[in-house]
């Protein structure tokens, strides 16, 4: 069965300063990676995906992600952190096979500091 | 125009009674999901439903019953409500048949359980 692992269950970051979440994965072949962020109080907001090909994905709000194979990882960066960012993360695994379902991770609060 | 809607918003019911939550999609999506996230903000799938079609039940009490009378509608009964199924429960869609993994979420409902 597929697992999600992020490291950091809270980090904070300085307005300005650059932000970097990582996740880990395990699954059996290459997997569907999806990062998602809840802002407090609302829905999961898709942030980029990675399915095959470029292994840097480009996602909405000047995020981008990395996938590395060898690292079984898929972490999540942004040059620059604006107050608005702050918000939980949530790096997801999709297995087609298992009727598309998401396996989360256990999120990240990320903390914007003035 | 609201891609994935759910009602209500906020439930709060007491021990032992049935209540139901609605979710509605007008992506033209055919796959729907039911999350639940708990109070440590942990996401787990429910089940999921493709084209009317049951295709996911996860280890969930039987007392959790959906239904889709359609592709566009996704609903969750719970018959005779516990304390701890108090928990945030999102509604998610996506398109299987053309190829698009991810998922879109509602705004989710929570439920509070007294």
């Amino acid at each position: 069965a597929q697992s999600v692992t992020q490291p950091d269950i809270h980090i904070t970051v300085s307005e300005g300063a650059s932000l970097e979440l990582r996740c880990n994965y395990s699954y059996g072949a290459t997997p569907y990676l999806f990062w998602y962020v809840q802002s407090p109080g609302q829905g999961l907001q898709l942030l980029l995906k990675y399915f095959s090909g470029d292994t840097l994905v480009q996602g909405i709000k000047g995020f981008e992600a990395e996938f590395k194979r060898s690292q079984s990882s898929f972490n999540l960066r942004k040059p620059s952190v604006h107050w608005s960012d702050a918000a939980e993360y949530f790096c997801a695994v999709g297995v087609r096979t298992a009727g598309n379902k998401l396996t989360f991770g256990g999120g990240t609060r990320v903390l914007v500091k003035p | 125009d609201t891609a994935v809607s759910q009602t209500p918003k906020y439930l709060v019911t007491q021990m032992g009674n049935d209540k139901s939550i609605k979710c509605e999609q007008n992506l033209g999506h055919d796959t729907m999901y039911w999350y639940k996230q708990d109070s440590k903000k942990f996401l787990k799938i429910m089940f999921s439903y493709n084209n009317k079609e049951l295709i996911i039940n996860e280890t969930v009490p039987n007392r959790f019953s959906p239904k889709s009378p359609d592709k566009a509608h996704l609903n969750l009964h719970i018959n005779s409500l516990e304390l701890g199924d108090s928990a945030v429960y999102f509604c998610a869609s996506s398109s299987r048949t053309s190829g698009m993994y991810e998922q879109y979420f509602g705004p989710g409902t929570r439920l509070t359980v007294t």
